[in-house]
């Protein structure tokens, strides 16, 4: 069984472009989080994502947003990217709800220069 | 603050010698996971513990869940090179409802 497949694996972009990642959650899962995970501040969860609904969403601002297919596909967006948004991204999915087991891709490196 | 406290922060042992990693909140969980991750790659999830004074076993690992499900901790019994990685506990508490929150990590280095 495939795992969870995120691309591109690693980005850079300029201060105030703006960016897509793509996750493809493991066949047969419908609920797909974000996460964004950095030093300093460790895995942050970004939203989560079931039948192209946003369930659950954490404490980022507006910039961050995100989308999911009726394949259960989901991409997740920044726009006007800052410095501080270089991060590892990562994308977990589960079978029903976030909260239970949570089966993470490899991530996208992006950095923001 | 982070609600999943985790100790020690980073632990470097030589090969052959046992650690115990622990995980700890005020708040209650209805289920603690654990994860292991390497560099540049995504977390894997090692077990998960769901009652209350649980203790797994897988291998050379042993993972136990607090009576009061509020913490946990991870045992490794001679530690292997293999073994070095950040590890992660996780858990969705009570007041957050479906969110899955993490734990800091804890870098563990084995050298041989």
């Amino acid at each position: 069984k495939a795992g969870v497949t995120q691309t591109p694996r690693y980005l850079i972009k300029t201060r105030g472009q703006q960016v897509t990642l793509s996750c493809s959650p493991i066949s047969g899962h419908r609920s797909v989080s974000w996460y964004q995970q950095t030093p300093g501040q460790g895995l942050q969860f970004l939203f989560e994502y079931f039948s192209e609904t946003q369930r659950n969403k954490g404490n980022f601002p507006g910039r961050f947003s995100g989308r999911q297919f009726s394949n259960s596909r989901s991409e997740m967006n920044v726009s006007t990217l800052e410095l501080g948004d270089s991060a590892l991204y990562l994308c977990a999915s589960s079978l029903i709800q976030a909260n239970t087991e949570a089966f993470f891709g490899q991530g996208t490196r992006l950095t923001v220069v | 603050t982070q609600l999943l406290e985790q100790s020690p922060q980073f632990l470097s042992i030589q090969e052959g010698e046992n650690l115990t990693v622990y995980c700890n909140s005020s708040s209650v969980f209805s289920s603690l996971q654990w994860y292991r991750q390497e560099p540049g790659e995504g977390p894997v999830l090692l077990v998960t513990v769901v009652t209350g004074g649980e203790v797994k076993k897988l291998k050379r690992l042993t993972f136990q869940f607090g009576d009061a499900r509020k913490d946990s901790s991870l045992h490794i019994t001679a530690a292997q090179p293999g073994d070095t990685g950040l590890y992660l506990c996780a858990g969705p508490p009570r007041e957050y409802g479906n969110k899955l929150v993490f734990g800091a990590g804890t870098i563990l280095r084995v050298k041989s």
